[in-house]
C-alpha cells in the first residue's frame, strides 16, 4: 500500500548548525505533508505544512522543500539549538481521514 | 485555550480489566482521532470520528471501542485489557479533511497492561 517513511532514524548535530532530515512517500497523488515535533513525553506539535502545489514553504527556522518528481520532502532546521532536540515526523493524509506518520528521526543536538 | 486534553496521563491496569480514556477539545473541531504509539511503530490509528455521534475504524480496531456522544469529547474503551495493548495513546483532533488542516495531539495516555 502507499507509505510514507523517513530516511534515517536518528541525527546528530552540533549546535548552531543547520539540521536536513528527509522524507519519501509513494503516492504520487499526495497533495498536503505535515511536519510533527515530537519531545520526549509530549505529544506530536504541529512545526509546518506544504500542499502539493508549492515546492518551499518557509516558517520560523525551518523549511520545508517539496520535490514532486522524486517524492521527497525535507525539514531543514537552521541554527540549530538544544530545544530542538526531539522526535521528527513527516505525515499525509490517505483517504478521507487517516494520517499516516513516517517512522520519524532521532535529532539529538551536541554541545 | 487548553486545545486536546487527555485523562488520564498514566494508568496500570491488570489483564482483563476495563478502563475508558477520555479527549476533550476546546477547538470545536469536527474530527477527532486515537492513535497509539509503540516503539518502532510510529502513530496507528486506532478509531476516528467525523462528527458528533459517528465513528469508523482505524487501522488497528480491534480491543477497543469509542463514542462520540458530544462533539467536544471522544471517548476510547478497552473492554477487557491485554498485555499487547500496552502503549502510549494519542488523541488529536482537525477542523476538517477537506481544507487540509493539521490534527492537533494532546500529550498522551500511558497505559501498561500487566
Amino acid at each position: 500500500g502507499e507509505s510514507v517513511g523517513l530516511h534515517l532514524p536518528t541525527l546528530s548535530v552540533q549546535e548552531g548548525d543547520n539540521s536536513i532530515i528527509n522524507c519519501a512517500y509513494s503516492n504520487s497523488a499526495s497533495d498536503y505533508f505535515i511536519w510533527y515535533k515530537q519531545e520526549s513525553g509530549k505529544g506530536p506539535q504541529f512545526i509546518i505544512d506544504i500542499r502539493s502545489n508549492m515546492d518551499k514553504r518557509q516558517g520560523q527556522r525551518v523549511t520545508v522543500l517539496l520535490n514532486k518528481t522524486v517524492k521527497h520532502l525535507s525539514l531543514q532546521i537552521a541554527a540549530t539549538q538544544p530545544g530542538d532536540s526531539a522526535v521528527y515526523f513527516c505525515a499525509e493524509p490517505q483517504g478521507a481521514q487517516k494520517l499516516v506518520f513516517g517512522q520519524g528521526t532521532r535529532l539529538t543536538i551536541n554541545p | 485555550n487548553a486545545g486536546v486534553t487527555q485523562t488520564p496521563k498514566f494508568r496500570v491496569l491488570k489483564t482483563g480489566q476495563s478502563m475508558t480514556l477520555l479527549c476533550a477539545q476546546d477547538m470545536n473541531h469536527e474530527y477527532m482521532y486515537w492513535y497509539r504509539q509503540d516503539p518502532g511503530m510510529g502513530l496507528r490509528l486506532i478509531h476516528y470520528s467525523v462528527g458528533e455521534g459517528t465513528t469508523a475504524k482505524g487501522e488497528v480496531p480491534d480491543g477497543y471501542n469509542v463514542s462520540r456522544l458530544k462533539k467536544q469529547n471522544f471517548l476510547l474503551g478497552l473492554e477487557s485489557a491485554a498485555p499487547s495493548q500496552t502503549s502510549v495513546y494519542f488523541c488529536a483532533s482537525s477542523y476538517d479533511r477537506y481544507s487540509n488542516q493539521p490534527q492537533h495531539f494532546g500529550d498522551g495516555t500511558r497505559l501498561s497492561i500487566l
